[in-house]
């Protein structure tokens, strides 16, 4: 099966960088996707590396390297509003078992901005 | 344009009792999901539907059962709730393909307590 580690916590000031990072374990998958939740609300999708490399949306980037089962999500010029947990998930390139075809998230990594 | 529908939003049940929690997706997926979220932790498949007519077990499928029943409705159903099944539990959905169906779009979450 898959497994995904990333830290539980990080804190950073207004207006800094920070990146949350993301190791993983699984025979195969098609790609790391990163997601947001803010508190008492529901994810939403940020982004997803399908290849090694980075990716930017404005102000969140996010990097994928299959070789190193490693990726991040950056975050630049952090706001308040930031302050929220973020989940990588992969989903299982796997056939035959289209259980595992669903994502399976990390654990999560809860920001605080600070002013 | 309202996405992922899932109800109720809150509800107590007792040991014992039984409850379908309703979910509806207006954006003609073939993919939908159940997934809970327990405090601090992330989000857990409990289980998956490719498409209509199809079901199949996530990570926590004990205690569960589901049906789908149009492309549209996914509903997820506690036959003998149980203390361990508090959780907050989520609804989504996906394009069923391989780069797309890594963007799930979620509802707004069930919080349940069962005492």
């Amino acid at each position: 099966g898959q497994s995904l580690e990333q830290p539980s916590e990080v804190t950073a000031v207004e207006g800094a960088i920070v990146q949350i990072n993301c190791t993983y374990q699984t025979s195969g998958f098609y790609g790391l996707s990163w997601y947001q939740q803010h508190d008492g609300g529901a994810p939403t999708f940020l982004s997803y590396n399908a290849l090694d490399g980075l990716e930017e949306t404005g102000r969140f980037s996010s990097f994928l390297s299959r070789s190193d089962s490693y990726g991040y999500l950056l975050l630049q010029e952090l706001q308040m509003k930031d302050s929220a947990s973020y989940f990588c998930a992969v989903r299982d390139k796997r056939r035959g078992d289209t259980g595992r075809r669903a994502l399976t998230f990390g654990s999560g990594t809860r920001l605080q901005v600070q002013p | 344009n309202a996405g992922v529908t899932q109800t109720p939003k809150f509800q107590v049940l007792k040991t014992g009792q039984s409850m379908t929690l309703q979910c509806a997706q207006d954006m003609n997926h073939n993919s939908m999901y159940w997934y809970r979220q327990d405090p601090g932790m992330g989000l857990r498949l409990i289980y998956y539907s490719a498409s209509e007519g199809t079901t199949d077990k996530g990570e926590v499928p004990n205690g569960y059962n589901v049906s789908r029943l149009n492309k549209r409705e996914f509903s997820l159903r506690l036959e003998s709730a149980a203390p361990s099944q508090t959780s907050v539990y989520f609804c989504a959905s996906s394009e069923a393909s391989r780069n797309s169906g890594n963007t799930i779009y979620f509802g707004e979450g069930s919080w349940l307590t069962v005492v």
